[in-house]
Order: structure tokens, then sequence, then C-alpha cells
């Protein structure tokens, strides 16, 4: 079966501070795999979405990037956080092609910028 | 500009009524729609699917209505229980696989 891990689960950093959340997906190949954000009361907004090594669109303009080195390992990274970087991060990957299919998201991580 | 709309931030429905929850979507390229519900501190989990070729869904408790030339859609859960309490997002597709998601409605189901 698959499964996807994220970590760390909380995180509080300094403004100005670098950033990197991890995400792992098990048991599947070649997947979608999508970074999302959760701004405390609204819905989920995309960030970064990958449908293969190396191939990485973004969809928000910000300081934030994305990485993919292997094919089930996608990275979200920061050189220096803002403190409206604060919020509710989610990693989710979907079969690739990714249409028509519900997407599983991981735990999320929680990150405080102060 | 928003695409997908969840108008209605909360919902409180008492346990063995009927819960119905909305979104509505301006883009008539989404051609595939989405429930996720979603516990505090936890990533979603899919719920529910709808195609829009079809205009209803059923599984279960849950049922997903779609009106196309309205481009709205609802949730419908039948009995509610205490259970199901937690925020609902609808997604909606295109054929690019990417999802835009509404901010989503939270239920609450009263013992």
């Amino acid at each position: 079966s698959q499964t996807i891990h994220q970590w760390p689960a909380t995180l509080v950093q300094p403004v100005g501070s670098p950033l990197s959340l991890e995400c792992t997906v098990e048991g599947t190949s070649n997947p979608n795999l999508y970074w999302y954000r959760q701004a405390a009361g609204r819905g989920l907004q995309l960030l970064f979405y990958s449908i293969g090594i190396d191939q990485i669109s973004s969809e928000v303009p910000q300081n934030l990037s994305a990485s993919r080195p292997q094919d089930r390992q996608f990275i979200l990274s920061s050189k220096k956080l803002l403190l409206s970087d604060s919020g509710f991060y989610l990693c989710a990957w979907r079969d690739n092609p990714g249409q028509y299919n519900e997407q599983f998201f991981g735990p999320g991580t929680r990150l405080t910028v102060l | 500009d928003q695409q997908v709309k969840q108008n209605s931030p909360s919902l409180s429905v008492q346990e063995g009524r009927i819960s119905i929850l909305n979104c509505d979507y301006t883009n008539s390229m989404f051609d595939y729609f989405l429930w996720y519900k979603k516990y505090p501190a936890e990533g979603p989990t899919f719920l529910i699917s709808i195609s829009s070729i079809k205009d209803k869904n059923e599984d279960g408790r849950f049922t997903v209505f779609l009106n196309k030339s309205a481009k709205h859609l609802s949730l419908h859960i039948v009995p509610s229980q205490p259970g199901d309490s937690a925020v609902y997002f609808c997604a909606a597709d295109t054929n690019a696989g990417k999802s835009t998601f509404g901010d989503g409605t939270t239920l609450t189901v009263k013992p």
C-alpha cells in the first residue's frame, strides 16, 4: 500500500531563517507531487506541483522554492522566511497521469514564523 | 478571483438529520469534482468525486450532486453522525491534473 510522509510535524522559525520541508512517498512510482499551504481559516493554496524528477511548476510567485531530486521525494525550501510564510503545509500525491483521480495528503507541517 | 467558492464557512446539524454542503465554481473548464474531509492538524482525505458527465454519485451515506448549468455542486450526508464533524473541502480539476480548492465548510454534527 502507498504511504506519504512529511516532516517535521511542527516547526517554529525566526524571520529571515532558511526552511526545508521534506515529503516522501512509498509504494508507488512516478507520482504527481504537490505542495499546498493552508493559511488560518482558508482553503488549500497550491504552491508547486511536479509531474517528474526536476519537473516543477510554480503556481504562486513567492520566496519559496521546490525540488524533486528523486522520483518519490519532494522538498519545499526557502532561503529567508517571512512572517506571511506561517501556515499549515501539506504535501500530496496522485497517480500519474494525474487526472480523474483523487490526491492523497500527508499529515502536514505546522510552520510558525516569529 | 476565486474559482471555487464554498459560501458557508460553517454548518451545524443534529445527529440523524441531513447535512448539505454547497460549492460553486466559475471555470467551465473544470470537468472533475471532488470532496475532501479534514480533521484538525491532519491532511485532508478523499471522500467522493463526480465527473462532469454525471449529475449524481452516491457512496453509502454520501451523495454528490452536480448541476453543470448552474456551476454548482453539493454534498449530502444522510444520516449525519457526530464523527462527520470536520472541515469539508470542495475541489475542482481540469485535465491538467491540478485541483483548485474552496475555502472549506466546517460541519458540526450535534448528538
